[in-house]
């Protein structure tokens, strides 16, 4: 399957700043990225999906101008969160999807985010 | 709509054998996956099922009933490192991945 990494890990920031998250693809060409997020004890949930050279398709209740996400090249999606409040605090996951047509996706480890 | 259910939480004994089920409800079907998910680390593949009947690997087991909407991991000879959450998703018409809440699994010695 791909692999899949992320930066960073973990983040601290000051409630107002903006916190930028990188997923790249390390041994497969993606064009579509999957951005989630999960809150403790919860289930993923789908913010967007990121197309290479195109515009990201965002999940009902997901603010695109919150949530910058930029697909610049095959191999690494951005996620931008503006204006961090306490609330967006969470795990964010990426993932991309295998070469093979089952849906099946492949995950990133995870950045959590700490808003103060 | 669209909806996974899965149990929040099993508890089990290490070397012993549970299982874990999953009803389904999506807009047609495309097959059902099984993750494992470790505390705050990210999902991992388990399991694949898009035929009725039994997929085995190992001590891992993954069963498949399309007609009935219901699929089941099955873990066996249970060990502590088993101890995580296990996600149910079911693909859509679209291929887009539906996803359960996860199903806890505590292990006891």
């Amino acid at each position: 399957g791909a692999v899949v990494s992320q930066h960073p890990s973990r983040v601290i920031c000051k409630s107002g700043t903006s916190v930028k998250i990188e997923c790249r693809s390390l041994d497969f060409q993606a064009t579509t990225m999957f951005w989630y997020r999960q809150f403790p004890k919860q289930s993923l949930m789908l913010m967007a999906t990121s197309n290479e050279g195109s515009k990201a398709t965002y999940e009902q209740g997901v603010e695109k101008d919150k949530f910058l996400i930029n697909h610049a090249s095959l191999t690494l999606s951005t996620l931008t969160v503006t204006s961090a409040h306490p609330e967006d605090s969470s795990f964010y996951i990426c993932s991309v999807p295998g070469e093979n047509d089952r849906g099946e996706q492949f995950f990133g480890p995870g950045t959590r985010l700490t808003v103060l | 709509g669209q909806n996974i259910d899965q149990p929040t939480e099993m508890t089990a004994t290490e070397g012993a054998i549970v299982q874990i089920n999953c009803t389904y409800q999506t807009s047609g079907f495309n097959g059902l996956f099984w993750y494992q998910q470790h505390a705050g680390e990210a999902p991992t593949f388990l399991s694949y099922n898009v035929l009725d009947g039994l997929e085995e690997k190992g001590r891992f087991s993954s069963f498949l009933s399309r007609s009935k909407g219901y699929s089941y991991l099955l873990l066996k000879e249970l060990q502590m490192k088993d101890s995580a959450s296990y996600l149910c998703a079911a693909t859509d018409s679209n291929y887009q991945l539906i996803w359960g809440a996860g199903t806890k699994l505590i292990i006891k010695p």
